[in-house]
């Protein structure tokens, strides 16, 4: 059981937004940053958004983050066929457990 | 670029010690936090710990009782220990920089738990 909420899948076919969204608590996502991760079927995660809303440098415009209280959101808008991965939202984790924390992942398909 | 290599073994029995080294290139050692995260195979990201290179460490607690850190600035490289392990973890091996978020990651190694 992550401690961060994310639907076990999302799809939408060429050209459209999909949004995966990453629910956490007040003492995650309510108070840290949150990160996204896109992880390309065997092959190690890629920071995809930090800081909530920031794109690294090379990571298309077509991808973006945002936070509202304790809960996340990426989008991708114009949906491509490379963009079919695993997204992984993380942050922060205040409470006794004081640790980084992952959602259990969106499949993203392209349909 | 800074790139990131996992090595050690690929098969460890059950109740013995899980030992990975991360070497890392193009960038100082000194520049950043150092984190290991494992990903059971089909599952989702576990962090485990991060380490700095003064020596600072965080372990995950669920696992802190069975893991160290470790970092070698000689070397330019950090290291894992998980020690009593079973089939549970059994799972890729990722080594990433930073502490709360990770830019670089290694290619990951299998690691498999099995007498």
């Amino acid at each position: 059981q992550s401690v961060l909420t994310q639907p076990p899948s999302a799809s939408g076919t060429p050209g459209q937004r999909v949004t995966v969204s990453c629910s956490g608590s007040n003492s995650s996502i309510g108070i840290n940053y949150v990160y996204w991760y896109q992880q390309l079927p065997g092959t190690a995660p890629k920071l995809l958004i930090y800081r909530n809303n920031q794109r690294p440098s090379g990571v298309p415009d077509r991808f973006s983050g945002s936070k509202s209280g304790t809960s996340a959101s990426l989008a991708i808008s114009g949906l491509r066929s490379e963009d079919e991965a695993t997204y992984y939202c993380a942050t922060w984790d205040d409470s006794l457990s004081d640790e980084e924390v992952f959602g259990g992942g969106t499949r993203v398909t392209v349909l | 670029q800074v790139q990131l290599q996992e090595s050690g073994p690929g098969l460890v029995k059950p109740s013995e010690t899980l030992s990975l080294t991360c070497t890392v290139s193009g960038g100082s050692i000194s520049s950043y936090y150092w984190s290991w995260i494992r990903q059971p195979p089909g599952k989702g990201l576990e962090w485990i710990a991060y380490i700095f290179y003064t020596g600072k460490t965080k372990y995950s607690p669920s696992l802190k009782s069975r893991v160290t850190i470790s970092v070698d600035t000689s070397k330019n490289q950090f290291a894992l220990k998980l020690s009593s392990v079973t089939a549970a973890d059994t799972a890729i091996y990722y080594c990433a920089s930073g502490g709360t978020y990770h830019e670089y990651w290694g290619q990951g190694t299998l690691v498999t738990v099995s007498s």
